[in-house]
């Protein structure tokens, strides 16, 4: 079955104890994105990456690290997580040539206390 | 900078019922349209797209939305809701540029579904 993988679903931290939200793909698709969603908000884009060892800032990058090894998978870092990084987080990956048909995994939301 | 509004934060219609949800849009050219859907506990799906052509696109799940230029709006609607239709709906323009493929979303409107 296609699908976009995060792990952990749910997770409570505390201030400045790193953490990691991974994210793989099993549809080869070579671009991946990382959005956060907040009430009011709606979803904003934190990294993306076009391929392999390609990654670039969203719209709300600051507290954030990506990286990407393999095509399959986009982690995402907090390095220093704060209780403003509390929220939903989804990966998407994108099929080559399908402009905005983004596969979604189905969130991974974090609580900083 | 391109922008999605969606007015209605929290929508309730019964089951059987008509349903529209309103999406306004700001883009600099042609825009290219989208609505998805988030199920609770879930990701979001992709309903329908529109980039060109006939302004009356249609989707999965019986959904369809009308595109006009003149009124800078993407709405969605469905004759006949289900109960399996509540959800989160958003709305979403882009991409801006196709080195990114970032989506804009509107804030999300919440549709719940009452006997």
């Amino acid at each position: 079955e296609a699908q976009v993988t995060q792990n952990p679903r749910y997770l409570i931290t505390v201030t400045g104890k790193k953490l990691t939200v991974t994210c793989s793909q099993n549809m080869n698709h070579e671009y991946m994105s990382w959005y956060r969603q907040d009430p009011g908000l709606g979803l904003r884009q934190i990294y993306y990456s076009m391929n392999v060892e390609v990654t670039d800032k969203g719209d709300v990058p600051e507290g954030y690290k990506v990286s990407r090894k393999e095509k399959r998978n986009f982690p995402l870092i907090l390095e220093s997580p704060s209780p403003n990084q509390t929220s939903l987080y989804f990966c998407a990956s994108l099929p080559g040539g399908r402009v905005g048909e983004l596969f979604f995994g189905e969130g991974s939301r974090l609580t900083v206390l | 900078a391109q922008s999605v509004t969606q007015p209605d934060i929290h929508i309730t219609v019964s089951e059987g019922a008509s349903l529209e949800l309103r999406c306004n849009y700001s883009y600099g050219a042609t825009p290219y349209l989208f609505w998805y859907v988030q199920s609770p506990g879930q990701g979001l799906q992709l309903l329908l797209k529109y980039f060109s052509g006939d302004t009356l696109v249609q989707g999965i799940k019986g959904f369809e939305a009308e595109f006009k230029r003149s009124q800078s709006s993407f709405n969605l609607r469905k004759p006949s809701v289900h109960w399996s239709d509540a959800a989160e709906y958003f709305c979403a323009v882009g991409p801006s540029n196709f080195g990114n493929e970032k989506l804009t979303f509107g804030t999300g409107t919440r549709l719940t579904i009452i006997p």
